[in-house]
């Protein structure tokens, strides 16, 4: 049980262009989800809290308009990265609290390249 | 400002020769702590949940414990795919329901 997922996996796109990462919980409802961002050989770095319904919470120099998260259901959840940059580039991953408990439960990632 | 602090940063271990991993925290009131672990290009895979100090987990060759100040990671008889890095992160009592991570440490159990 607790598998969250993430499509696409891998994705390589030109600078300017917008690409949209989604994440599902497969088998419990997650009425919160969370977006990561992960540099090589560092540790994982929140960029916002998404709550079903309402409006995503993003931490402190998140730009909210470049990276669009709506989740729209109780298992799904998207991030749109608009007008990618080469530094934009990363591994961004997801997660899922499960309901009534404190536990995330992560995505397998998506490796974004931005050329 | 809630802040975790891992031991070491790089591991590297024989196969049997056991070992453990620490992680300090400071945290304003603990809801709870969490160890991972993350393979290459994945997403964190859960391990453990510990709530209270005198708290211990197991799982295979793996055993978490809690204090007040920090948690230990036992790894006992380690196999080459326990190479991986392991990552502490914890949740406090107040403010924002986000977790805090370490900096991870990476462990290579060599055959």
């Amino acid at each position: 049980g607790a598998v969250v997922s993430q499509h696409p996996s891998r994705v390589i796109c030109k600078s300017g262009t917008s690409v949209k990462i989604e994440c599902r919980s497969l088998d419990f409802q997650a009425t919160t989800m969370f977006w990561y961002r992960q540099f090589p050989k560092k540790s994982l770095m929140l960029m916002a809290t998404s709550n079903e319904g309402s409006k995503a919470t993003y931490e402190q120099g998140v730009e909210k308009d470049k990276f669009l998260i709506n989740h729209a259901s109780l298992t799904l959840s998207t991030l749109t990265v608009t007008s990618a940059h080469p530094e934009d580039s990363s591994f961004y991953i997801c997660s899922a609290r499960i309901p009534g408990g404190e536990t995330q439960y992560f995505g397998p990632g998506t490796r974004l390249l931005v050329l | 400002e809630d802040q975790v602090t891992q031991s070491p940063e790089a591991l590297r271990l024989q196969e049997g020769e056991s070992s453990s991993l620490n992680c300090s925290y400071t945290v304003s009131g603990l809801r709870g702590l969490f160890w991972y672990r993350q393979d290459p290009g994945k997403g964190p895979e859960f391990l453990f949940t510990l709530y209270s100090a005198g708290e211990e987990k197991e799982k295979e060759r793996l055993k978490a414990t809690l204090t007040k100040k920090e948690s230990f990671l036992h790894i006992t008889a380690p196999k080459p795919e326990d190479s991986a890095t392991y990552l502490c992160a914890v949740l406090s009592l107040t403010g924002r329901r986000a977790l805090t991570f370490g900096s991870g440490t990476r462990l290579q159990v060599q055959p």
